[in-house]
């Protein structure tokens, strides 16, 4: 069964330096979508990704953050300074038009800030 | 995105069908129900989805009432492996998932 993967599967990085997260989306899925869940909060959106383009982005998608579609597998999520907030879990995830738009979850990054 | 109300927790004897309930009493006329269940800090699943019919997958089954406005999540015979948290979601389908809070679902042994 086709699945999201994403790499690494941790991540260690000191406060002010640059961190990339990468996610393999389903082969023929078209929407492409990162989340993170804070410790113990809720999953929150970030951004979400069409036609290479962004389509949408919350607030916490500030100019610290940017999404690429590099090739025609990858999907990244960069972070260009890493505050020590940024600490969570990240997910990517993505779907198809298949009559409806299920978002299928990758099993994240956690990435720690110190 | 309508807003859901779900209880905060709940208990399920292992076997037995669990059952949660979700409200969202704002849903508009063309907005979809999705349920979505994270185990431990794993990447949240897709479960199920439906827009006015009840549906059924090898998961889980759907049921929406008629006027929309509540829906129940059914797991038939709840494993250990169900313990989770489920969330209930409504929007239009080609947009971002707002979580809430969800159920926290325990399978009793």
């Amino acid at each position: 069964e086709p699945e999201v993967t994403q790499t690494p599967s941790h991540q260690v990085t000191q406060m002010g330096q640059e961190v990339i997260l990468r996610c393999v989306p389903i082969s023929n899925h078209l929407y492409f979508y990162w989340y993170r869940q804070i410790l113990g909060q809720k999953v929150e959106f970030l951004v979400s990704f069409y036609n290479n383009e962004i389509s949408e982005k919350s607030e916490i998608f500030d100019d610290q953050f940017s999404v690429e579609r590099p090739d025609g597998s990858n999907f990244t999520l960069k972070i260009r300074s890493t505050k020590l907030e940024d600490s969570a879990m990240y997910f990517c995830a993505s779907s198809a038009w298949t009559g409806s738009y299920e978002q299928y979850f990758g099993p994240g990054t956690r990435l720690t800030v110190t | 995105d309508a807003k859901t109300t779900q209880p905060p927790s709940m208990d399920c004897a292992e076997g037995r069908a669990a059952n949660l309930p979700c409200n969202h009493s704002t849903i508009s006329g063309n907005e979809y129900v999705y349920w979505y269940r994270q185990i431990h800090s794993q990447g949240p699943q897709y479960i199920i989805h439906g827009l006015k019919n009840n549906e059924t997958n090898e998961m889980a089954s759907l049921i929406i009432t008629e006027d929309r406005k509540s829906s129940t999540l059914i797991l038939p015979h709840a494993t250990l492996r169900d313990t989770a948290v489920y969330y209930c979601i409504v929007n239009l389908g080609n947009e971002k998932l707002t979580f809430g809070t969800g159920t926290r679902l325990t399978i009793i042994p």
